[in-house]
């Protein structure tokens, strides 16, 4: 059971590039949800998606947009990358409904933008 | 404004000597308090959900506990392998969805 699987692990970019970032879940959850983790700011609220279909924007949405491409998958593009999104990059999925159930969070996806 | 805080930054203990974690919060219409552990280099692990001013819960040499403003997580005779860090969460709905506001954690060092 892979649980949340992020591709790619690494990343570096040029200021300007574009890209996707993948995430994956085999728990039938319906909510997802993309975090960016910076030094000393915690983990930010970047996209969610309640199910399949929606997609709602959380702290910091400015350059990034989102796709819930089926219930499995949730993907996070960067247009035009700039060196402030140079972050690690986590993907979660929770089932929806269920009082006590937890996010379960992928391994991350550390951008590096120069 | 929605604010997790937690304290102290950074803690460092020798093996068995035990301590808290502090997580307090402010999340109008708060839906649970999570305790997350995260290694470097992975995602967060989720360790314990607190629902109710009162409520505790424990596993191995944890225990967490919440009121109505703070939670800790207490750790008993800690070892090195509790080294990590320790991330609080306040998870409030808004329509259809949850989401979770972070604090900014603590980083644990367990020393022999």
């Amino acid at each position: 059971n892979a649980g949340v699987t992020q591709t790619p692990k690494f990343q570096v970019l040029k200021t300007g590039q574009s890209m996707t970032l993948q995430c994956a879940q085999d728990m039938n959850h319906n909510s997802m949800y993309w975090y960016r983790q910076d030094p000393g700011m915690g983990l930010r609220l970047i996209y969610y998606s309640a199910s399949e279909g929606t997609t709602d924007k959380g702290e910091v949405p400015n350059g990034y947009n989102v796709s819930r491409l089926n219930k499995r998958e949730f993907s996070l593009r960067l247009e035009s990358a700039a060196p402030s999104q140079t972050s690690v990059y986590f993907c979660a999925s929770r089932p929806h409904g269920v009082r006590d159930t937890e996010a379960f969070f992928g391994q991350g996806t550390r951008l590096t933008v120069v | 404004e929605d604010q997790v805080t937690q304290s102290p930054e950074a803690l460092r203990l020798q093996e068995g000597e035990s301590s808290s974690l502090n997580c307090s919060y402010t999340v109008s219409g708060l839906r649970g308090l999570f305790w997350y552990r995260q290694d470097p280099g992975k995602g967060p692990e989720f360790l314990f959900t607190l629902y109710s001013a009162g409520e505790e819960k424990e596993k191995e040499r944890l225990k967490a506990t919440l009121t109505k403003k703070e939670s800790f997580l207490h750790i008993t005779a800690p070892k090195p392998e509790d080294s990590a860090t320790y991330l609080c969460a306040g998870r409030l709905y808004t329509g259809t969805a949850s989401k979770l506001t972070f604090g900014t954690g603590t980083r644990l060092q367990v020393t022999l």
